[in-house]
């Protein structure tokens, strides 16, 4: 199953809501994670289920969507969410992952 | 406290066989539920997931490098190894070794990754 992410890049100021697009290239019901990437570090889970945060994520980070259209909200953006998110599906096997969004200052 | 820690070689020559080790802590791969696995990256580049091992001995690779993966895990030393075979150079890529469960489904703890470079 194939994941498209957009835009690849994505310009905002701080405190303002960022939208991210994950879309899949077949159902994959709502078998969707979200991930979040610092330079340097391993990714972190943010959300599964499609719009479950994971433990210890803060509330402005919200998912939604089922089928093949999701979104990922940050409702307002914190300079320490300025990096790169990936959806991944786990619908089939092979888990596959969107090729990522950057989140960069406007 | 759930950590994960890759080990192997950092640098390969192509054709060999790369053997990666990951060792964990915090939780046991014999609890119903819970897998490990690796994912890789290129630098820059997205995430490929590769493998993964089950808590009942069940075994999942990615197609598209089955014929060159095995993965294994010995529970008395909490360890789960990576065997890929013929290496070459597009496979200089950092690997992470990832917990997974059928809670979440989703890939909940990482280790650091190991980078590994293949060159002659």
């Amino acid at each position: 199953i194939l994941m498209t992410q957009s835009p690849a890049t994505l310009s905002v100021s701080p405190g303002e809501r960022a939208t991210l697009s994950c879309r899949a290239s077949q159902s994959v019901s709502s078998n969707l994670a979200w991930y979040q990437q610092k330079p340097g570090q391993a990714p972190r889970l943010l959300i599964y289920g499609a719009s479950t945060r994971a433990t210890g994520i803060p509330a402005r980070f919200s998912g939604s969507g089922s089928g093949t259209e999701f979104t990922l909200t940050i409702s307002s953006l914190q300079s320490e969410d300025l990096t790169v998110y990936y959806c991944q599906q786990y619908n089939d096997w092979p888990a596959t992952f969107g090729q990522g969004t950057k989140v960069e200052l406007k | 406290q759930i950590t994960l820690k890759e080990s192997g070689p950092t640098l390969v020559k192509p054709t060999q066989t790369l053997t990666l080790t990951c060792t964990f802590s915090g939780f046991s791969l014999t609890t119903s539920g819970v897998g490990v696995g690796w994912i890789r990256q290129p630098p820059g580049k997205a995430l490929e997931w590769l493998a993964l091992i089950y808590w009942h001995d069940e075994e999942r690779y990615n197609p598209s490098l089955k014929s060159r993966l095995t993965i294994t895990k010995d529970t008395s030393k909490n360890q789960v190894v990576l065997t890929m075979t013929n290496m070459d150079p597009v496979d200089t890529v950092t690997y992470y070794c990832v917990r997974f469960t059928v809670t979440t489904f989703g890939f909940d703890y990482w280790g650091q990754g190991t980078r590994v470079t293949v060159s002659s």
